[in-house]
């Protein structure tokens, strides 16, 4: 089945840490790929996203991702994370046909103060 | 303040009970989506909407109906078919040519 993985479910770093999470994806062909933050409390809301062109992508508050084709994979990145960065994250994937979004099943960071 | 609103924030129904959730948007977007969230398994589509009076099932659609009146407004509703419905419910909107969404606050529905 078409689907979207993301390999930790719980992830735990002190601050100033850097963070990788991993979220790849099944499907083949054309797809937009997205991560999505949801912090304590408050809306789901977009951190970055990668449509065409270069595949390293910048999002907000510092993290970054990078789409590689040939391994069906975008994880995102932060240099050094902040105790504020604790939330949970979501890989999700539009197939290349409609704007259907396809979630990962999250991953839940916490940054150690 | 453009953005999406549901309400209400928590909500409590016994079984047997059908219950329906609001969701309205000022954002001027032709598509809407329902989603269900339950911990460890991401969001997982239950309805959408790309164009008024029309709406298509997602993935987990059984127990679940929806309506789409207006533009503004995609109400979804649980209905006692739905054999688990304490859930986190989201719900979200976007431009049929955009691929991004964006998402309301949620409804939290617990069933008893």
């Amino acid at each position: 089945a078409q689907s979207v993985s993301q390999h930790n479910h719980h992830v735990i770093l002190s601050e100033a840490a850097s963070l990788e999470l991993g979220c790849n994806y099944s499907y083949g062909g054309t797809v937009n790929l997205f991560w999505y933050v949801q912090y304590p409390g408050q809306h789901l809301q977009l951190l970055l996203k990668y449509f065409s062109g270069d595949p390293l992508v910048k999002g907000i508050k510092g993290f970054e991702a990078e789409f590689i084709k040939s391994k069906f994979s975008f994880n995102l990145r932060k240099p050094s994370v902040q105790w504020s960065d604790t939330a949970e994250y979501f890989c999700a994937v539009t197939p290349g046909y409609g704007n259907k979004l396809v979630f990962g099943a999250g991953t839940i960071l916490r940054v150690k103060s | 303040d453009g953005g999406i609103t549901q309400s209400p924030k928590y909500l409590f129904r016994k079984e047997g009970q059908n219950v329906t959730l609001s969701c309205e948007q000022n954002l001027n977007h032709d598509a809407m989506y329902w989603y269900r969230q339950d911990p460890g398994q991401g969001l997982r589509l239950i309805y959408y909407s790309q164009i008024v009076n029309d709406f298509q099932k997602g993935d987990i659609a059984e127990g679940y109906s929806v309506s789409r009146e207006k533009k503004e407004s995609f109400p979804l509703t649980v209905t006692s078919a739905q054999k688990n419905p304490t859930a986190f419910y989201l719900c979200a909107s976007g431009g049929t040519d955009s691929y991004e969404q964006y998402f309301g606050p949620g409804t939290r529905l617990t069933v008893t």
